[in-house]
């Protein structure tokens, strides 16, 4: 069964300094995609970055960098140079593809970033 | 302008009614997915579809049922047997493959 693990509850930052957000996922298929989304206060989700499970460069979007370690079964989030607006909920999901196409979250970590 | 609508915004009903929850999508998207998310928690799968007249139970599918009727159209019923129904419901869909799925703007369900 597919499982997102996420063991930070909350996580603090300074303005401008870097910040990771852990993921470690659990799946038996061999095709699967990890998405990272962000989810302010408002409650919108937004989509943030991709990966694949064959893709061998890790993905990056702006200041959005998820760092893919497949033999380890992580997919770590990394901001850098945090902005106030960062503040927010972090959802890390996995959908297995060519098969079932279930998309599960995991329980997400609160980002606050201070002045 | 394509998107993902879920309506209404807010929704009241009193304890022991049944109550339907709608999500329209003209996306084209194949995938449509329903996510119940309770207060600092993570989303929870209730059901998905990947295609019409066809769908799946998620992992707290009790108390809930849905159709797919309509490629665009995934709307989930909260019925009387769902023992704590008050939550925040999220619609997705997507296309099949290795696409993000986009989200409605979200149902905040209210039992009194």
């Amino acid at each position: 069964a597919q499982k997102i693990t996420q063991t930070q509850p909350g996580m603090f930052v300074q303005e401008k300094e870097a910040v990771t957000l852990d993921c470690t996922y659990d799946t038996s298929d061999q095709s699967y995609g990890l998405f990272w989304y962000k989810q302010p206060s408002s409650g919108e989700m937004i989509f943030l970055i991709y990966q694949g499970s064959y893709d061998e460069q890790n993905a990056t979007e702006g200041r959005y960098s998820l760092n893919f370690q497949k033999a380890r079964k992580s997919a770590n989030l990394v901001i850098s140079a945090s902005q106030l607006g960062d503040s927010a909920m972090y959802f890390c999901a996995m959908r297995e593809q060519g098969g079932s196409e279930k998309l599960v979250f995991g329980k997400g970590t609160k980002l606050t970033v201070n002045p | 302008d394509g998107g993902i609508t879920q309506s209404p915004k807010y929704l009241f009903r009193k304890e022991g009614q049944n109550v339907t929850l709608s999500c329209e999508q003209n996306l084209n998207h194949d995938a449509m997915y329903w996510y119940r998310q309770d207060p600092g928690q993570g989303l929870r799968l209730i059901y998905y579809s990947q295609i019409v007249n066809d769908f799946q139970k998620g992992d707290i599918a009790e108390g809930y049922s849905v159709s797919r009727e309509k490629k665009e159209s995934f709307p989930l019923t909260v019925t009387s047997a769902q023992k704590n129904p008050t939550a925040f419901y999220l619609c997705a869909s997507s296309t099949l493959g290795p696409t993000e799925a986009f989200f409605g703007q979200g149902t905040r369900l209210t039992v009194v």
